[in-house]
């Protein structure tokens, strides 16, 4: 298996723009979760999906951003429109059910907001 | 509610020599632990998971974790330090009635001296 595919690694985009972020879980996980890291905060839960449904979403930040899971095997994470604070690495993770076993990470999408 | 402390921030050894990583967990139901390792610039991966069997937990690369219910501890170990695990450690916990939500503790960053 490939394992947790993310795309773009690196984004470099302006203040005000649009981003989205890409992730492919492993094939046959059912819950997908969205990660954001940085120094000041580490990691911090966006978003859990399960089957494809939201389940908690109270990790993420504000209105500009949203997440959507249209099937099993792909799901996106945009901010609309971006901040410099929005800078950080984003981690798309998956894991078999039950959810409560070890969550499998991708690379990381490296964002920077100028 | 479940919560982890990593008791050092940073941990530098000589190639060769044992390196240990300490952890405490709280946790209302019983636990399961996970460290992962994150090397520069790179995803999270899982290291090892201690999930109500063995106390004793064996992982990839030489590392493992001992159980002790009675300490709340979950601390990670390895005899033999190599350069390549220069990285950070994460200890986590989760648990069934937390459904999903993994709790990160702060994170331990490994140095290793040739």
């Amino acid at each position: 298996d490939a394992g947790v595919i993310q795309s773009p690694r690196h984004e470099v985009t302006e203040m005000g723009q649009e981003v989205t972020l890409r992730c492919k879980p492993i094939s046959g996980h059912n819950s997908l979760f969205w990660y954001r890291q940085t120094m000041m905060r580490g990691l911090e839960l966006l978003i859990y999906f399960n089957n494809n449904v939201p389940i908690d979403d109270s990790g993420m930040p504000e209105d500009r951003f949203s997440a959507k899971m249209p099937n099993a095997s792909f799901s996106t994470l945009k901010i609309q429109p971006s901040e410099p604070r929005d800078s950080a690495v984003y981690f798309c993770a998956s894991s078999p059910d039950p959810p409560y076993n070890e969550q499998f990470f991708g690379p990381g999408t490296r964002l920077t907001v100028l | 509610a479940q919560s982890v402390t990593q008791l050092d921030s940073h941990v530098s050894v000589s190639e060769g020599t044992p390196v240990l990583l300490r952890c405490n967990y709280s946790s209302s139901y019983s636990p399961s632990l996970f460290w992962y390792v994150q090397h520069p610039n790179k995803g999270l991966q899982l290291l090892l998971k201690y999930t109500s069997a063995a106390t004793l937990v064996k992982g990839i690369n030489g590392f493992e974790a001992e159980f002790k219910k009675s300490e709340t501890s979950f601390h990670l170990t390895k005899p033999s330090a190599h350069m390549s695990d220069a990285a950070e450690y994460f200890c986590v916990v989760t648990s069934f009635s937390n459904d999903y939500k993994l709790s990160f503790g702060a994170g331990t960053t490994v140095t290793v001296r040739a």
